[in-house]
């Protein structure tokens, strides 16, 4: 029930193109669900959040859909460029409890093709 | 760069062994939260300190300590080393009261473990 389950493994795309990544969870009790993009050797980089109040988030060029009666939310990149290639992760936390500890999805490799 | 500060960038070590990982948080912030890295087990929450106290932990081995110091720098003990350690730990940290888990990673210490 802790889980995040994240989808594609892996994603190839043309620059220009808009690659979605999708994530699902169990725990209801999650109130807050972050992305994070990580370029090789560099620590995870906050990009974008949202909490189940609202259904869509736009920050530049990155969406987040959430439906919070499918537990799922999603990460577009709109007009995708070879400079987002990096690994993103989706996340979950409760801001309720003892902790806000995250609870990462398996990462999801996206290449961006010139 | 996200000003959480982590040193060293790499170590290397033999099985058995012990070291020390050291995080800086940035300025201001309580919360350090202690992650690792691995290909087969994604990104895995360790541990948590909250202004010096213990606040929540995760899967980690008896093997592995942790604290945080009256200055809120974190270090991160791990001992009896075994191949399977070889890992990216990443320290994160976040601003007091946050609601939900806005936390700021900082660069990792990759640890080879020969």
């Amino acid at each position: 029930q802790q889980q995040v389950k994240q989808s594609p493994q892996s994603l190839i795309v043309q620059k220009g193109g808009i690659p979605i990544i999708n994530c699902a969870y169990e725990n209801t009790a999650f109130d807050y669900f972050p992305w994070y993009q990580q370029f090789p050797g560099k620590g995870p980089a906050l990009l974008i959040a949202i909490r189940p109040d609202v259904s869509e988030k736009k920050e530049g060029r990155f969406t987040i859909s959430f439906n919070k009666s499918a537990k799922q939310f999603s990460l577009h990149i709109m007009d995708s460029q070879p400079g987002d290639s990096a690994t993103y992760f989706c996340a979950a936390s409760m801001s309720g409890g003892a902790t806000n500890k995250l609870i990462f999805g398996t990462g999801t490799l996206l290449a961006v093709q010139p | 760069d996200s000003g959480v500060t982590q040193t060293p960038k790499h170590l290397i070590t033999a099985t058995g062994q012990r070291v020390t990982l050291r995080c800086s948080p940035r300025s201001g912030d309580l919360s350090v939260y202690w992650y690792q890295q691995s290909l087969d087990q994604g990104l895995q929450f360790l541990i948590q300190y909250y202004n010096g106290e213990e606040r929540a932990k995760g899967n980690i081995l008896e093997r592995f300590s942790a604290q945080q110091f009256p200055d809120l720098h974190s270090e991160l003990n791990l001992s009896s080393l075994e191949l399977g350690d070889s890992a990216l730990y990443f320290c994160a940290s976040s601003v007091p009261g946050t609601r939900g888990g806005e936390q700021f990673f900082g660069p990792g210490t990759r640890l080879t473990v020969l």
